[in-house]
């Protein structure tokens, strides 16, 4: 398997951009979560889905995030205008099916900078 | 509500030195514990976990015992390795309706020297 994955790896925007990551989860599974890292605040889960539907999007900083699943194998979210607070790396991770629902395999990230 | 509390870092420590890194977490009932670990550049990978009371989760020489009576869940390895540095991640699961969300600790750097 594949693994999980995102696209872009790197993404360099300027400020009021809109800003679209992309996860393909690994085949199979039914949750996808979708996390923020930075150095001042950790890891932070935005949002995540079960089925394709959102199920916790408490995490998202506001309206300017949005995560949109329209199949089981791809998600995006969506950053629409971006700010330079936006800047961290994003994760994606992908669990269930025949693994542990609690086993989330990660994606390697996409490093966004908003300038 | 579910939190986890995690050894400060970061960890300096020598090759083939004793390594623990400490984690307590507090939950409602009883969540399954899980330890990450982050390579350089790269996302999270599972390292090792326990799902009840008195097991002991191991995987590369990396074990962590599931302490029920002290909501704890340290990570041990006898003889670190150059590379087992890295930054780990204490991660317990929600409790109740949160089941499939992990709490992720704020992370401990290790950096093991030659």
């Amino acid at each position: 398997d594949a693994g999980v994955i995102q696209s872009p790896r790197h993404e360099v925007t300027e400020m009021g951009q809109e800003v679209t990551l992309r996860c393909k989860p690994i085949s199979g599974h039914d949750y996808l979560f979708w996390y923020r890292q930075t150095m001042m605040r950790g890891l932070e889960l935005l949002i995540y889905f079960n089925n394709n539907v959102p199920i916790d999007d408490s995490g998202m900083p506001e309206d300017r995030f949005s995560a949109k699943m329209p199949n089981a194998s791809f998600s995006t979210l969506k950053i629409q205008p971006s700010e330079p607070r936006d800047s961290a790396v994003y994760f994606c991770a992908s669990s269930g099916g025949r693994a542990s629902p609690h086993e989330q395999y990660f994606g390697p990230g996409t490093r966004l900078t908003v300038t | 509500g579910d939190s986890v509390t995690q050894m400060e870092g970061p960890v300096t420590l020598s090759e083939e030195a004793f390594l623990t890194i400490n984690c307590t977490y507090t939950a409602t009932g009883y969540p399954s514990l899980f330890w990450y670990v982050q390579y350089p550049g790269e996302g999270l990978q599972l390292l090792l976990k326990a799902t009840k009371a008195d097991d002991k989760g191991s995987n590369k020489g990396f074990e962590a015992t599931y302490r029920k009576e002290t909501t704890s869940f340290h990570l041990e390895k006898g003889s670190v390795q150059v590379s087992d540095s890295a930054v780990y991640f204490c991660a317990p699961t929600g409790s109740g309706g949160s089941n499939y969300k992990l709490t992720f600790g704020k992370g401990t750097l290790l950096t093991v020297n030659p």
